[in-house]
């Protein structure tokens, strides 16, 4: 069955960096475009990036763009989330999920989320 | 960017009642609309995509309609376990929400 497992997350001071994984089993994780999704707390959801099947393509939300790498390793099954300047208002559970077949923007599948704190 | 707006942010309905949430979109979509359930504590689960095509294993009391930029979202008789939150997302420019709608018991 398919599986998002993420890990990576904490508690951080403002300005510093933090690493999410997310660790994919269950499915041919080279086929699916994957993307990253932000609930802050209280809050709705907040597509945050997404990168292509073969890493050619990545886009981001405006918000943090420059700041926020994604990225994959297709020999591992893992996509990444690399947070540089991070800042209070990306205090949120981070959700990594699969991008639907085809459409690659909707989401089928999504992990449990990690939490991410960005305080002093 | 084209904004989701779901109102109202929350409905009251007694279990077995009809629930209909609305979502419009700020221009059109054509049909590159999905619909998510959020419960407490869990993760999003897809319920619908293509604005009306239910997702692996969706209950057939869940249907979508619509076009352009007025979607439905139904549920035809609530069940004490649709009580949760609901999220519309498009696809059509980028990719965003709205802002949900919480289906709440009355």
């Amino acid at each position: 069955q398919v599986q998002l497992v993420e890990s990576g997350g904490g508690v951080v001071q403002p300005g510093r960096s933090l690493r999410l994984s997310c660790a994919a089993s269950g499915f041919i994780f080279s086929n699916y475009a994957m993307h990253w999704v932000r609930q802050a707390p209280g809050k709705g959801l907040q597509w945050v990036a997404v990168i292509s099947y073969d890493d050619s393509n990545k886009f981001y939300l405006g918000a943090v763009k420059g700041r926020f790498t994604i990225s994959r390793d297709n020999s591992n099954n893992t996509m990444y989330l690399q947070m540089k300047s991070l800042r209070a208002e990306d205090t949120a559970i981070y959700y990594c999920a699969r991008g639907q077949y085809g459409s690659g923007s909707f989401l089928d599948y999504w992990g449990q989320g990690s939490p991410v704190t960005v305080s002093s | 960017e084209i904004v989701l707006t779901q109102s109202p942010a929350t409905l009251s309905f007694s279990p077995g009642e009809r629930a209909t949430l609305s979502c419009r979109a700020s221009q059109s979509v054509s049909t590159d609309l999905a619909w998510y359930q959020q419960k407490p504590g869990q993760a999003p689960r897809l319920l619908i995509y293509d604005a009306s095509i239910r997702g692996t294993g969706i209950p057939a009391r869940f249907s979508g309609s619509g076009s352009g930029t007025d979607f439905t979202l139904t549920i035809s008789s609530l069940e004490p376990e649709d009580f949760a939150v609901y999220y519309c997302q498009q696809r059509s420019n980028g990719l965003t929400f709205g802002g949900g709608t919480k289906v709440e018991i009355k």
